[in-house]
Order: C-alpha cells, then structure tokens, then sequence
C-alpha cells in the first residue's frame, strides 16, 4: 500500500512569515501534485513536478521534488491570510508494473495564515 | 469556461437507501474519476472511467459502482448505505492520458456533501 505522508497537520502562522510544508513517502512515484482545498470547494491543482530534484516556482510558492522521487517540499514566502487551505500532495502512478490512474492523497496540511 | 459540475451539492439519505451522484466533466476533458473524502482525511480514489468503462478500481466495494455516457458524464452509484459511507464525494476530469500514469493533473469538482443517518 502506498502511502504519502505529510507534515505539519496543522499550522498558524503571521502574515508575512515564510513556512514549509513536507510530503514523503516509501514509494516511488512518476509525479507528485500538489493542490490547495478550501472549505466547501474541491481540490485545485497547485503544480505537478515531474523529474527528481525538480524546483518549479508558482509567485511565492516554491515546490522542489526528492532526487529519489518520494518526497516533496512546498515553502511560501511571505504568506498572506489568502494562502489559508488545506494543502494536499498527491502521488501519481506507481514503478510496480502496469498502468496506474490513480492519485494517493496525504492527509494534508491546514494551514491558517492570521492578518 | 465550465468546470466540472457536480449534483447535488448536498444529500442526506438513511441507512440501507440507495443514492446517485452526478457528473458532468470540463469541457475538453473525457476522463472521469471519483474520490471519497472523510473528514479529516486526503481524498481517496474509488474508480476511474475512460471510453465508458472502469478502467481502474480502488479498494472499495462492490456496493459503489459508477457509468460513463457517451457524452463522458458520469455517475456514481451507492447501495445499501452506511453511515460510514457519509462524506464529501469529488468527481474529477482530465483529458486523455498520453502515459501510463496520471502525471497530468486533475480538475476537481467541489464535491457532494452524502450524510448518512
């Protein structure tokens, strides 16, 4: 069973302070995704990384995936009260042979960002 | 541009019913997958359809099952409720894989909110 864990679960934080959030896992997969759920809403897609060792940049959002391509980070700088949501990283895929559609969700981390 | 749309947005049925959820996917997109979420909790994949069938399954049982129409709307069925069945239900779209694997990401829904009682 694939499992991505993430960390914190919860975080509060100021406006204007930076943070980083975790995503790892015992598996290997071809891509991780991040989204950004609100109250209410479904997820929505953030960005997707690809290769290992892989930094892509959203604004003040950066996202960096493990050499070995079962971790991810996601860091933002300067947090506003509108980053507020959970934020989820999902695996995609799997090396164990065969095709694989579907996404493995982590629990997620809610982050709350105070004006 | 419409996203996905999903009905009801809320339901609140008894244990032992039967519920229907529905559907209809971004425009563009022909792929159609459901996910359970629990309070608390990440999603969780239930099944995918693809060309009108399941082309993957998740660990659920057979008590959820699911249709895709020809004009890929879905739906996604569930018999004999529990109450452990209550949760937020996403539909998702995508356009065709090119790979083996999901690396394009998922346009979601915002969910049916099923509450069993």
């Amino acid at each position: 069973t694939q499992l991505l864990e993430q960390s914190p679960q919860f975080l509060s934080i100021q406006e204007g302070e930076n943070l980083t959030v975790y995503c790892n896992s015992s598996s290997v997969f071809s891509s991780l995704q991040w989204y950004r759920q609100e109250p209410g809403e479904g997820p929505v897609l953030l960005v997707t990384v690809v290769t290992g060792g892989e930094v892509k940049k959203l604004k003040r959002l950066t996202f960096q995936f493990g050499d070995a391509r079962k971790d991810s980070s996601l860091h933002i700088t300067a947090a506003q009260p509108g980053d507020t949501g959970l934020y989820l990283c999902a695996g995609a895929g799997s090396y164990s042979g065969g095709s694989n559609y579907k996404l493995t969700f982590g629990k997620g981390t809610l982050l709350t960002v105070n004006p | 541009d419409a996203g996905v749309t999903q009905s009801p947005t809320h339901l609140i049925k008894t244990r032992g019913q039967q519920v229907t959820l529905r559907c209809s996917p971004k425009s563009g997109h022909d792929t159609v997958s459901w996910y359970q979420q629990a309070l608390g909790q990440g999603p969780q994949f239930i099944f995918q359809y693809y060309e009108e069938e399941e082309r993957q399954r998740g660990n659920f049982p057979d008590r959820f099952s699911g249709h895709q129409f020809p004009n890929y709307s879905s739906e996604l069925n569930v018999n004999a409720l529990l109450l452990g069945d209550s949760a937020l239900y996403l539909c998702a779209s995508s356009a065709r894989d090119r790979g083996r694997f999901a690396n394009y990401g998922y346009t979601f829904g915002s969910g049916t909110r099923l509450t069993v009682v």
